[in-house]
């Protein structure tokens, strides 16, 4: 049984530049979210699919960010041109959609992301 | 989803309890108690999550006041290793999905 999977685990880029982050969910895991952390802070929510549909998107995803779950299984999030401000820890957890009561979120090992 | 407030740091003993406090005055009636952990330059680590009652599990103890106005999370043995950034949260129960939202968490550090 393996857990939910983030790569690249650790990204560098220039100012400006394009970034694709992939995650991959526990095996069928029908939620899945996008949290970003900056030093020093907890984990921020960015976005959450269900299945393939994204239901809800935070504010702090501008339009330079993009996530996609096209099967309902791996997602990605794309970072068009990225700013010096983007640099974070870009986490993912999924979740399985219960009857009743609440879903617990595992989280990967997040993608760390440095623009320069 | 109700504001949590936690100490930003605490030390324990290793071997000893780990007591982590967690107030959350303005909980609803449908919302859980979530706790995760975060050690350095990982992912968080889901705990344990509760409603009403007592909830245990390999990883810890939760106590719920009765009045669900506070929590304490237990670590009954405390290793080095449970050195981590606790966080409590509290979030809604409805299916339809919702957020975690994480406050700034309680340091936790475990000396030899």
């Amino acid at each position: 049984d393996t857990g939910v999977s983030q790569n690249p685990r650790h990204k560098i880029t220039k100012r400006g530049q394009n970034v694709t982050f992939r995650c991959d969910p526990i095996s069928e895991h029908n939620r899945l979210y996008w949290y970003r952390q900056t030093l020093g802070q907890g984990p921020e929510f960015l976005t959450y699919f269900q299945n393939e549909a994204q239901l809800e998107k935070s504010r702090l995803l501008s339009d330079r960010f993009s996530a996609e779950r096209p099967k309902g299984s791996f997602s990605t999030l794309e970072i068009q041109r990225t700013e010096q401000g983007d640099s974070a820890m870009y986490l993912c957890a999924s979740s399985l959609l219960p009857l009743a009561s609440t879903d617990t979120q595992y989280f990967g090992p997040g993608t760390r992301l440095t623009v320069l | 989803d109700a504001k949590t407030t936690q100490p930003p740091s605490m030390d324990c003993a290793e071997g000893r309890a780990a007591n982590l406090p967690c107030n959350h005055s303005t909980i609803s009636g449908n919302e859980y108690v979530y706790w995760y952990r975060q050690i350095h330059s990982q992912g968080p680590q889901y705990i344990i999550h509760g409603l009403k009652n007592n909830e245990t599990n390999e990883m810890a103890s939760l106590i719920i006041t009765e009045d669900r106005k506070s929590s304490t999370l237990i670590l009954p043995h405390a290793t080095l290793r449970d050195t981590a950034v606790y966080y409590c949260i509290v979030r809604s129960g409805e299916t339809s999905g919702s957020r975690l939202t994480f406050g700034e968490g309680t340091q936790l550090t475990v000396n030899p």
